[in-house]
């Protein structure tokens, strides 16, 4: 079946670092690949997604490439903010149907 | 976009007891799913519940333990039935837009 492998965190990091949260996936066919977060005491977030091989999802200065060859879904930021402290899990869904299939998340801890 | 709500949004109940959930979404949804989010664990899809027909339930979960209503395509309702320590979790609702995937806030039960 479809699963989906992140890193184990807490990631910790200070202000302004760089981020990249390593995920990668097996699935049959093509999925489609998304990113959310989870704020602490809220629900969660859809913060970027990508449907097709070598599409680029980006949104709030996060960005992830679909890499078909090597099935994976890195989440990249460029400059960490306290403000993203939060649980980041990669996810992707089968393309006939739309539950979603989760990684197990990745806490991250920005430091001023 | 869609806005969901929980009811509660978190209890603390005795074993052999049983806790319903609310899920009220601000808009019609056709497909409707419940999650659970086990501690530090990935999200586990529990079954998808669509106005007008039973449940559909996952492999590992059964109607006599999780028990859902749909009456109809604003509402859903999750029982967790004779709770035990190991229904410790969050659960969440979560609906499927033409747009996207919308989650609740979810519920965080406590068995003791």
């Amino acid at each position: 079946g479809d699963s989906v492998t992140q890193m184990e965190g807490p990631v910790t990091l200070s202000e302004e670092a760089f981020l990249t949260i390593n995920c990668t996936y097996t699935a049959t066919g093509y999925p489609s690949l998304f990113w959310y977060v989870q704020y602490p005491g809220e629900g969660l977030q859809l913060l970027l997604k990508a449907t097709k091989a070598d599409d680029k999802g980006s949104n709030k200065g996060f960005e992830a490439t679909y890499r078909k060859e090597t099935t994976s879904f890195h989440l990249e930021k460029g400059s960490v903010q306290v403000s993203d402290s939060a649980v980041y899990f990669c996810a992707l869904s089968d393309q006939r149907y739309s539950t979603l299939t989760f990684g197990k998340g990745t806490m991250l801890l920005v430091s001023p | 976009s869609a806005v969901i709500s929980q009811k509660p949004s978190r209890d603390i109940c005795q074993r052999g007891t049983s806790l319903t959930i609310q899920c009220q979404v601000d808009s019609q949804v056709t497909m409707m799913f419940w999650y659970r989010q086990q501690p530090g664990q990935s999200l586990t899809l529990i079954a998808t519940a669509n106005q007008g027909s039973e449940a559909t339930y996952e492999s590992g979960f059964v109607i006599d333990k999780f028990p859902i209503s749909r009456p109809n395509l604003t509402f859903s309702t999750l029982t967790v039935s004779n709770m035990s320590p190991e229904d410790s979790s969050i659960y969440l609702c979560s609906v499927v837009t033409i747009y996207e995937q919308y989650f609740g806030p979810g519920t965080r039960l406590t068995v003791t």
